[in-house]
């Protein structure tokens, strides 16, 4: 699985966009892009994903560059609840071995 | 329509005693997966379990670790002689089905600490 880059630590007004950035340079044509985060001392929680196409749910957006060697989490209106580590997460999904490889991820405030 | 659930939430230990940790996957689904987190650092993975099969234990300690998904009943993550760096956050997760990682619930995790 291709290693990701994440800053360590954000800062985010709230209710403003907090824009979370990602480098995955070595990502593979058959590697998706998975973003989850990990409020303090809870497991963590599946935001979204994608392939390269950028996506949306009602949690959050997912901008990939086109060469997909980075992409962006957006959390529209951050809350003070958006205050966590968000995990940037790149692996191929196939049928077996499906575990992830968490990094140390970014750990975003928001500050109210 | 409950999430995963894991029990105890909070174990202390003596060293050399043995640690049992219980997972309940989501209802329906039938892989397990089983993460370790130590202190200010991200979540290790350490086992993918099926019903009683053990499918990938390659992040999982060779010794006094071990992991089993019985047809019946939760699946339990053991370890023996525990020692203080066994001390850590242990999560579990399940997904449905093996083929869509997204659909990876994790459970609230079992603290574990060693005196």
């Amino acid at each position: 699985d291709a290693k990701t880059t994440q800053p360590p630590s954000m800062d985010c007004a709230e209710g403003r966009a907090a824009n979370l950035p990602c480098n995955h340079s070595t990502i593979s044509g058959n590697e998706y892009v998975y973003w989850y985060r990990q409020i303090h001392s809870q497991g963590p929680q599946y935001i979204i994903h994608g392939l390269k196409n950028n996506e949306t749910n009602e949690m959050a957006s997912l901008i990939i560059t086109e060469d997909r060697k980075s992409s962006t989490l957006i959390l529209p209106h951050a809350t003070l609840r958006d205050t966590a580590v968000y995990y940037c997460i790149v692996r191929a999904d196939l049928n077996t071995g499906n575990q992830f490889y968490f990094g140390t991820g970014t750990s975003l405030t928001v500050i109210p | 329509n409950a999430g995963v659930m894991q029990n105890p939430r909070h174990l202390v230990r003596r060293r050399g005693q043995e640690a049992r940790l219980r997972c309940s996957p989501v209802k329906g689904h039938s892989h397990v997966y089983w993460y370790r987190q130590l202190p200010e650092e991200g979540l290790k993975f350490m086992v993918y379990l099926q019903k009683e099969n053990i499918i990938d234990e390659s992040g999982m300690p060779k010794e006094r670790f071990s992991a089993e998904f019985p047809k019946e009943g939760p699946s339990i993550l053991r370890i023996q002689q525990v020692v203080r760096g066994d001390s850590a956050a242990y999560f579990c997760a399940s997904s449905r089905e093996g083929g869509r990682s997204y659909e990876q619930y994790f459970g609230p995790g079992t603290r574990l600490t060693v005196t």
